[in-house]
């Protein structure tokens, strides 16, 4: 099992559309979460960071499950320029950052 | 304004040639890192340091070695170049550890 999972898609959804997607952590002990958003052959740029229940930042909300491990990012009115690949990012624990695939996000109108 | 730049951004070259990375920040940041890119999966960990003359193995480090002689650099050297190192290499910097990575714009590197 991969430390640190998500959902490839491609998700496609119209403008408007409230999407979420998930990201699956192997190691309960895990204490702070990232997400990054990567645009295509760009670098990956901070989205948001989560160190308790969860965080809110306009459209984005991201919500951290520790009973079940995993973290979930949603995205409410997406815009086209929403159209990303997502990574998911955990700390393991000693500092040692682990990433996920990354999820892509397709926005059409 | 504060930045990371990688070079070359794209390069060829050819199995068992010498190849090196740069990375250069002006964040003043003693951590950075070296991540590697392939399709299917994500960044993953070759090298890092906590600051000068400190260097240490990620989980892909074989075939790959760093040096820190000062805060702004940390080059990355592929010494016998192998056709699975062709990827997309990714230098970061934070300002503390498990903290935000700030990304180069990415080396794309091909070796045939």
């Amino acid at each position: 099992r991969k430390e640190v999972e998500q959902d490839p898609g491609p998700f496609n959804v119209p403008e408007g559309a409230t999407v979420a997607f998930n990201c699956t952590y192997s190691n309960s002990a895990s204490q702070s979460f990232f997400w990054y958003r990567q645009d295509c052959r760009k670098e990956p740029k901070l989205l948001m960071s989560v160190y308790s229940s969860g965080n809110e930042d306009g459209r984005f909300t991201a919500q951290l499950n520790r009973a079940s491990q995993y973290i979930s990012l949603l995205i409410r009115d997406s815009k086209l320029s929403d159209s990303a690949t997502y990574l998911c990012v955990v700390n393991m624990g000693g500092n040692k950052l682990v990433f996920g695939a990354g999820t892509i996000l397709r926005v059409k109108s | 304004d504060a930045e990371i730049t990688q070079s070359p951004r794209h390069k060829i070259t050819e199995t068992g040639r010498q190849v090196t990375l740069a990375c250069h920040q002006t964040w003043n940041h003693n951590n950075m890192f070296w991540y590697r890119q392939d399709l299917g999966h994500g960044l993953r960990l070759i090298h890092y340091s906590y600051g000068v003359q400190d260097t240490n193995k990620g989980e892909v480090s074989d075939g790959y070695s760093v040096s820190r002689s000062n805060t702004e650099d940390l080059p990355l050297t592929l010494e016998s170049a192998a056709s699975s190192q062709t990827s997309v290499y990714f230098c970061a910097s934070s300002d503390w550890v498990g903290g935000e990575l700030f990304f180069g714009e990415g080396s794309r590197l091909t070796v045939l």
